[in-house]
Protein backbone atom coordinates (compact mmCIF):
# COMPACT_ATOMS: atom_id res chain seq x y z
CA UNK A 1 0.00 0.00 0.00
CA UNK A 2 1.22 3.74 -0.84
CA UNK A 3 1.71 5.92 2.46
CA UNK A 4 4.37 6.20 4.98
CA UNK A 5 5.82 3.63 7.19
CA UNK A 6 7.78 3.64 10.22
CA UNK A 7 9.53 0.64 12.10
CA UNK A 8 9.85 -0.58 14.52
CA UNK A 9 6.64 0.51 15.68
CA UNK A 10 7.91 -0.42 19.55
CA UNK A 11 11.74 -0.23 20.68
CA UNK A 12 13.24 -0.51 24.13
CA UNK A 13 16.81 -0.37 24.22
CA UNK A 14 19.57 0.42 26.67
CA UNK A 15 21.76 3.79 27.70
CA UNK A 16 24.48 3.83 25.43
CA UNK A 17 23.23 1.51 22.63
CA UNK A 18 23.16 2.72 18.74
CA UNK A 19 19.73 2.20 17.47
CA UNK A 20 18.43 3.15 14.15
CA UNK A 21 14.85 3.92 13.11
CA UNK A 22 13.37 3.49 9.92
CA UNK A 23 11.22 5.51 7.80
CA UNK A 24 9.85 4.71 4.13
CA UNK A 25 7.77 6.25 1.84
CA UNK A 26 6.08 5.07 -1.50
CA UNK A 27 4.85 8.70 -2.70
CA UNK A 28 8.39 9.92 -3.56
CA UNK A 29 7.92 13.05 -1.94
CA UNK A 30 10.99 15.40 -2.30
CA UNK A 31 10.95 16.19 1.66
CA UNK A 32 11.13 14.15 4.81
CA UNK A 33 11.09 15.55 8.44
CA UNK A 34 11.99 13.56 12.15
CA UNK A 35 9.67 14.94 14.89
CA UNK A 36 9.73 13.67 18.45
CA UNK A 37 6.92 13.80 20.51
CA UNK A 38 7.36 14.64 24.29
CA UNK A 39 4.31 15.31 26.80
CA UNK A 40 4.13 19.20 27.13
CA UNK A 41 6.19 19.95 24.31
CA UNK A 42 3.95 19.20 21.24
CA UNK A 43 6.27 17.88 18.27
CA UNK A 44 9.80 19.12 17.88
CA UNK A 45 11.42 18.96 14.38
CA UNK A 46 15.11 16.66 14.71
CA UNK A 47 15.88 16.72 11.05
CA UNK A 48 15.02 17.20 7.62
CA UNK A 49 15.88 16.63 4.09
CA UNK A 50 14.71 18.26 0.90
CA UNK A 51 15.82 15.26 -1.27
CA UNK A 52 17.92 12.91 -1.44
CA UNK A 53 21.87 13.48 -0.11
CA UNK A 54 20.43 17.13 1.33
CA UNK A 55 19.95 17.48 5.37
CA UNK A 56 19.80 19.83 7.47
CA UNK A 57 19.21 19.59 11.31
CA UNK A 58 15.76 20.88 12.93
CA UNK A 59 15.41 22.54 16.37
CA UNK A 60 17.00 19.51 18.26
CA UNK A 61 19.58 17.51 16.33
CA UNK A 62 22.53 16.60 18.90
CA UNK A 63 22.60 13.43 19.76
CA UNK A 64 20.89 12.05 16.22
CA UNK A 65 22.44 11.26 12.57
CA UNK A 66 20.23 11.21 9.51
CA UNK A 67 20.73 9.73 6.43
CA UNK A 68 19.04 10.21 2.69
CA UNK A 69 20.47 8.23 0.07
CA UNK A 70 17.39 7.09 -1.62
CA UNK A 71 14.31 9.23 -1.59
CA UNK A 72 12.02 7.12 -0.46
CA UNK A 73 14.00 6.21 2.80
CA UNK A 74 14.78 8.59 5.62
CA UNK A 75 16.38 6.30 8.90
CA UNK A 76 16.77 8.47 12.37
CA UNK A 77 20.02 6.84 13.98
CA UNK A 78 20.75 7.52 17.78
CA UNK A 79 24.36 7.47 18.00
CA UNK A 80 24.33 6.20 21.85
CA UNK A 81 21.15 6.10 23.30
CA UNK A 82 20.59 8.22 26.63
CA UNK A 83 17.05 8.44 28.95
CA UNK A 84 16.31 11.92 27.65
CA UNK A 85 15.68 10.53 24.05
CA UNK A 86 12.55 8.23 25.24
CA UNK A 87 9.87 9.36 23.36
CA UNK A 88 7.42 8.91 20.63
CA UNK A 89 9.82 9.80 16.76
CA UNK A 90 7.42 10.71 13.68
CA UNK A 91 8.80 10.36 10.41
CA UNK A 92 6.42 13.05 7.78
CA UNK A 93 6.93 13.83 3.90
CA UNK A 94 5.96 17.22 2.78
CA UNK A 95 4.20 17.43 -0.61
CA UNK A 96 5.30 20.42 -2.51
CA UNK A 97 3.22 20.10 -5.05
CA UNK A 98 -0.06 20.41 -3.16
CA UNK A 99 -1.46 24.19 -2.55
CA UNK A 100 -1.45 23.41 1.24
CA UNK A 101 2.23 22.29 1.85
CA UNK A 102 0.48 19.06 3.91
CA UNK A 103 2.75 16.93 5.88
CA UNK A 104 1.89 13.34 5.98
CA UNK A 105 2.71 11.48 9.24
CA UNK A 106 3.86 8.14 9.84
CA UNK A 107 2.38 6.10 12.96
CA UNK A 108 5.41 6.78 14.99
CA UNK A 109 7.80 4.82 17.22
CA UNK A 110 7.56 4.38 20.82
CA UNK A 111 11.19 4.42 22.07
CA UNK A 112 12.78 3.69 25.66
CA UNK A 113 15.80 3.97 26.89
CA UNK A 114 16.83 1.83 29.86
CA UNK B 1 12.36 30.77 18.34
CA UNK B 2 8.78 31.14 17.10
CA UNK B 3 6.03 30.00 19.13
CA UNK B 4 3.09 28.17 18.89
CA UNK B 5 0.97 28.14 22.22
CA UNK B 6 -2.49 26.48 22.79
CA UNK B 7 -4.11 25.70 25.98
CA UNK B 8 -3.70 21.87 26.67
CA UNK B 9 -6.93 20.13 28.17
CA UNK B 10 -10.79 20.85 26.72
CA UNK B 11 -13.68 18.86 27.98
CA UNK B 12 -17.05 18.91 26.17
CA UNK B 13 -20.60 17.35 26.42
CA UNK B 14 -21.67 15.15 23.10
CA UNK B 15 -23.43 16.94 20.78
CA UNK B 16 -22.49 20.56 22.01
CA UNK B 17 -19.61 23.00 20.18
CA UNK B 18 -15.64 22.62 21.38
CA UNK B 19 -13.57 25.54 20.24
CA UNK B 20 -9.87 25.40 20.80
CA UNK B 21 -7.78 27.82 20.92
CA UNK B 22 -4.22 28.71 19.61
CA UNK B 23 -1.97 31.52 19.71
CA UNK B 24 1.36 32.33 17.05
CA UNK B 25 4.37 34.52 17.57
CA UNK B 26 5.71 34.88 13.93
CA UNK B 27 4.31 37.37 11.77
CA UNK B 28 5.73 35.69 8.67
CA UNK B 29 3.38 32.61 8.95
CA UNK B 30 1.56 31.39 5.71
CA UNK B 31 -0.24 28.83 6.74
CA UNK B 32 -2.23 27.32 9.52
CA UNK B 33 -2.81 24.10 10.21
CA UNK B 34 -5.12 21.67 12.48
CA UNK B 35 -3.91 18.27 13.17
CA UNK B 36 -5.84 15.47 14.88
CA UNK B 37 -3.74 12.83 16.86
CA UNK B 38 -5.87 9.87 18.09
CA UNK B 39 -4.23 7.26 20.70
CA UNK B 40 -1.08 5.36 19.30
CA UNK B 41 -1.30 6.99 16.10
CA UNK B 42 0.54 9.89 14.53
CA UNK B 43 -1.03 13.04 12.98
CA UNK B 44 -3.43 13.44 10.10
CA UNK B 45 -4.17 16.79 8.60
CA UNK B 46 -7.86 18.30 9.43
CA UNK B 47 -7.80 21.61 8.33
CA UNK B 48 -6.00 24.40 7.23
CA UNK B 49 -6.04 28.21 6.36
CA UNK B 50 -4.07 30.60 4.32
CA UNK B 51 -2.73 33.65 6.32
CA UNK B 52 -4.85 35.63 3.80
CA UNK B 53 -8.04 34.36 5.12
CA UNK B 54 -10.00 34.87 8.34
CA UNK B 55 -12.64 31.97 7.91
CA UNK B 56 -12.85 28.87 6.19
CA UNK B 57 -15.74 25.95 6.88
CA UNK B 58 -15.34 22.36 5.86
CA UNK B 59 -18.23 20.43 7.40
CA UNK B 60 -18.58 20.63 10.80
CA UNK B 61 -14.99 22.59 11.33
CA UNK B 62 -14.44 26.17 11.69
CA UNK B 63 -11.69 28.04 11.35
CA UNK B 64 -10.89 31.48 12.30
CA UNK B 65 -8.04 33.20 12.26
CA UNK B 66 -7.41 36.70 13.23
CA UNK B 67 -4.29 38.23 11.91
CA UNK B 68 -3.65 41.23 13.50
CA UNK B 69 -3.87 39.04 17.44
CA UNK B 70 -1.81 36.10 16.01
CA UNK B 71 -4.90 33.97 17.07
CA UNK B 72 -6.63 30.86 15.67
CA UNK B 73 -9.33 28.67 16.11
CA UNK B 74 -11.17 25.31 15.35
CA UNK B 75 -14.40 25.25 16.39
CA UNK B 76 -15.78 21.92 16.12
CA UNK B 77 -20.02 21.79 15.93
CA UNK B 78 -22.08 19.05 17.24
CA UNK B 79 -18.90 17.22 19.07
CA UNK B 80 -19.06 13.45 18.74
CA UNK B 81 -16.93 10.94 20.81
CA UNK B 82 -15.13 10.28 17.74
CA UNK B 83 -13.59 13.66 17.82
CA UNK B 84 -11.46 13.05 20.69
CA UNK B 85 -8.11 13.10 20.45
CA UNK B 86 -5.61 15.48 20.63
CA UNK B 87 -5.53 18.51 18.21
CA UNK B 88 -2.07 20.19 17.31
CA UNK B 89 -1.84 23.76 16.02
CA UNK B 90 0.72 24.24 13.59
CA UNK B 91 2.16 27.45 11.56
CA UNK B 92 3.89 27.29 8.62
CA UNK B 93 6.48 30.24 7.38
CA UNK B 94 7.39 31.60 4.21
CA UNK B 95 9.54 29.24 2.04
CA UNK B 96 12.85 31.62 2.65
CA UNK B 97 16.19 29.77 3.07
CA UNK B 98 16.06 29.91 6.94
CA UNK B 99 12.71 28.43 7.65
CA UNK B 100 12.17 26.20 4.60
CA UNK B 101 8.78 25.80 5.10
CA UNK B 102 9.09 24.11 8.42
CA UNK B 103 6.23 23.77 11.13
CA UNK B 104 5.68 24.91 14.58
CA UNK B 105 3.44 22.80 16.48
CA UNK B 106 1.54 24.02 19.63
CA UNK B 107 1.88 21.59 22.91
CA UNK B 108 -1.38 19.82 21.51
CA UNK B 109 -4.71 20.05 23.15
CA UNK B 110 -6.08 17.13 24.91
CA UNK B 111 -9.77 17.38 23.87
CA UNK B 112 -12.17 14.66 25.68
CA UNK B 113 -15.86 14.76 24.58
CA UNK B 114 -18.28 12.91 27.44
CA UNK B 115 -21.38 11.92 26.56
Amino acid sequence: DAGITQSPRYKITETGRQVTLMCHQTWSHSYMFWYRQDLGHGLRLIYYSAAADITDKGEVPDGYVVSRSKTENFPLTLESATRSQTSVYFCATLDGTSGSYEQYFGPGTRLTVT
Amino acid sequence: GEDVEQSLFLSVREGDSSVINCTYTDSSSTYLYWYKQEPGAGLQLLTYIFSNMDMKQDQRLTVLLNKKDKHLSLRIADTQTGDSAIYFCAERGGMTTDSWGKLQFGAGTQVVVTP
